[in-house]
């Protein structure tokens, strides 16, 4: 299986702030990267595939690039309703593996 | 708007089997470029991949689940489900349905709201 590795496993930021969060394949990947935001009690929200693009409806603030073994999601400016823990997620070779989770709080 | 909802026993006894329905609604699981797909997250843990099924009867499993799992369809009620047999206590997690879009590279673009399993006698 392919390892995927988020950093860091947790980040204190302020509204306002840009964050990157960053996720390392254990293999390279291609560009077959995805990203998602999970809040508490709920299911996880589909933001950018296949590295670096956006799903309708995400605000530009996010932004997602990379290839091969390693790729950033950032955040350009905080908002309130961006805390949430993010997950990375493969989808080169089944099975498809997901990083551990990257929680975002608030400083 | 694709929507899927989880169905299914909440609890269920060490060494018997999981079974979790997964009905859809807004879109045909018989759709091609589509796989319908289960995925758990043990309580307060990562994600986990489970398998799929594709609308032409294919299917998937995680090796790791492998020797447990089955997943099947049910094209005439646009319904799709999981068995995972020998269930222990490590079995106990939230149960996604979503569907992976081929299209997006196979990212998950709709999941279920999720359905707690707890394994306990």
């Amino acid at each position: 299986d392919i390892q995927m590795t988020q950093s860091p496993s947790s980040l204190s930021a302020s509204v306002g702030d840009r964050v990157t969060i960053t996720c390392r394949a254990s293999q390279s990947i291609s560009g077959y990267l995805n990203w998602y935001q999970q809040k508490p009690g709920k299911a996880p929200k589909f933001l950018i595939y296949a590295a670096s693009n956006l799903q309708s409806g995400v605000p530009s603030r996010f932004s997602g690039s990379g290839s091969g073994t390693d790729f950033t999601l950032t955040i350009s400016s905080l908002q309130p309703e961006d805390f949430a823990t993010y997950y990375c997620q493969q989808s080169y070779n089944t099975p498809y593996t997901f990083g551990q989770g990257t929680k975002l709080e608030i400083k | 708007q694709v929507q899927l909802q989880e169905s299914g026993p909440g609890l269920v006894k060490p060494s018997q089997t999981l079974s979790l329905t997964c009905t859809v609604s807004g879109g045909s699981i018989t759709r091609g470029g589509d796989y319908w797909t289960w995925i758990r997250q043990h309580p307060g843990k990562g994600l986990e991949w489970i398998g799929y099924i594709y609308y032409s009867g294919t299917t998937y499993y995680n090796p790791s689940l492998k020797s447990r799992v089955t997943i099947s369809a049910d094209s005439s009620k646009n319904q799709f489900s999981l068995n995972l047999s020998s269930v222990t206590v490590a079995d106990t997690a939230v149960y996604y349905c979503v569907r992976e879009r081929a299209d997006y590279g196979s990212a998950v673009d709709y999941w279920g709201q999720g359905t707690l399993v707890t394994v306990s006698s």
